[in-house]
């Protein structure tokens, strides 16, 4: 077990609503970055938080939003949902960005937009 | 950005033979490549790792190797056995931290 937890492992929305989907890193990893996994693909990198600041976005919306606390958890937010956001949704948590550092990745969370 | 590629796409063995994975990534800056196993349902885990300043690194029946000229890495898996099935990615990390996967593996060791 990597010590990555995630909330809730299923959810189904309706296109239009709003998701928040909850993250617990490791005590004492500072960064959290947060990805999407279409059925079939790799996880496509969301966006990263370091210390409760964004530190870098991958190809995604304005509507994907994040935020990341004190006590090593970490919320991933979607907006307008619409039916291609169905996906499974993972959180990975590193010590540091050096770009060397491990990611330990979470369970995930399976979103069905319908 | 950084681009990785991953073949095969589905492989697969008989028990106790070996398999290779390959994986090409665009970007020079590229310094850390992990390789994730992720079982259906669940979240990828983390079963070897190499740093661009080696070469190749063996874990068990697990090995990676990594040409910085080429921009290319494999996993290798001796001795394959069923508990092997999964999915393997591959990944490259860039700046930040931040890992671009490859499209994925699936393995399957028939017994």
């Amino acid at each position: 077990e990597t010590g990555v937890t995630q909330s809730p492992t299923h959810l189904i929305k309706t296109r239009g609503q709003q998701v928040t989907l909850r993250c617990s890193s490791q005590s004492g990893h500072n960064t959290v970055s947060w990805y999407q996994q279409a059925l079939g693909q790799g996880p496509q990198f969301i966006f990263q938080y370091y210390r409760e600041e964004e530190n870098g976005r991958g190809n995604f919306p304005p509507r994907f939003s994040g935020l990341q606390f004190p006590n090593y958890s970490s919320e991933l937010n979607v907006n307008a949902l619409e039916l291609d956001d169905s996906a499974l949704y993972l959180c990975a948590s590193s010590l540091d960005v050096v770009s060397t550092d491990t990611q330990y990745f979470g369970p995930g969370t399976r979103l069905t937009v319908l | 950005g950084e681009n990785v590629e991953q073949h095969p796409s589905t492989l697969s063995v008989q028990e106790g033979d070996s398999a290779v994975i390959k994986c090409t990534y665009s970007d020079s800056a590229s310094n850390y490549f992990p390789w994730y196993k992720q079982e259906l349902g669940k979240g990828p885990q983390l079963i070897i790792d190499i740093r661009s300043n080696v070469g190749e690194k063996k874990d068990q029946r697990i090995a990676v190797t990594l040409n910085k000229t080429a921009k290319h890495f494999s996993l290798h898996i001796t001795e394959t056995q069923p508990e092997d099935s999964a999915v393997y990615f591959c990944a490259a990390s860039t700046t930040g931290n931040q890992f671009y996967f490859g499209t994925g593996t699936s393995l399957t060791v028939i017994p």
